[in-house]
């Protein structure tokens, strides 16, 4: 079983549209949690950045965190064509060294349909 | 704002070749990172470095050496090029008191 694992897609909504986006983990260690958005040709950039588990919000996205499940969520509200990207999530167990260093999903592709 | 600056762009090597990808950041970070990311497959860890002057290896470091020639830039050499090391790779930076890393804009690379 991997560390992490994220379905692939590819998820194709229409315009307006709630996307819902998920991980699931293994290593109960992991504590902070990240979600990258990756457009085509493009390096992956930080979306949502969440610590522990619990909820954040910024705009028409959300994270959420559920530890006892080791599950991860992001969701898109009213979906826009230029949401169309690959999305990742990522994890740590804590910051500096190896410690620091994230486990990444393999991502999962969204065409969002004018 | 540069960030993390990776170069070159794209290259096609043949079977045996060597070359050094180039990667440099601005942000003062002390931590540096190489992944390659295959279809399939995400991003995989290749080597990182907490900070100058060491370096570790990751998850696919076969194949591949790396220097962290200061504080703002980390290389990757690929000593003899092999077909299975065509792939995108991206450099990132993080600071240690987080672990939220930056990423370039990547290198294509491909091995004929």
């Amino acid at each position: 079983q991997k560390e992490v694992e994220q379905d692939p897609g590819p998820l194709s909504v229409p315009e307006g549209a709630i996307v819902s986006l998920n991980c699931t983990y293994s290593n109960s260690a992991f504590q902070y949690f990240m979600w990258y958005r990756q457009y085509s040709r493009k390096g992956p950039e930080l979306l949502m950045y969440t610590y522990s588990s619990g909820n954040k919000e910024d705009g028409r996205f959300t994270a959420q965190v559920d530890k006892s499940s080791k599950y991860i969520s992001l969701f898109i509200r009213d979906s826009q064509p230029s949401d169309s990207a690959t999305y990742l999530c990522a994890m740590s167990g804590g910051y500096g060294g190896s410690q620091g260093n994230l486990i990444f999903g393999k991502g999962t592709k969204l065409s969002v349909k004018p | 704002n540069a960030g993390v600056t990776q170069t070159p762009k794209f290259q096609v090597l043949k079977t045996g070749q060597s070359m050094t990808l180039q990667c440099a950041q601005d942000m003062n970070h002390n931590s540096m990172y190489w992944y390659r990311q295959d279809p399939g497959m995400g991003l995989r860890l290749i080597y990182y470095s907490a900070s100058e002057g060491t370096t570790d290896k990751g998850e696919v470091p076969n194949g591949y050496n790396v220097s962290r020639l200061n504080k703002r830039e980390f290389s990757l050499r690929l000593e003899s090029a092999a077909p299975s090391q065509t792939s995108v790779y991206f450099c990132a930076s993080s600071e240690n008191s987080q672990n939220i890393q930056y990423f370039g804009a990547g290198t294509r690379l491909s091995v004929l």
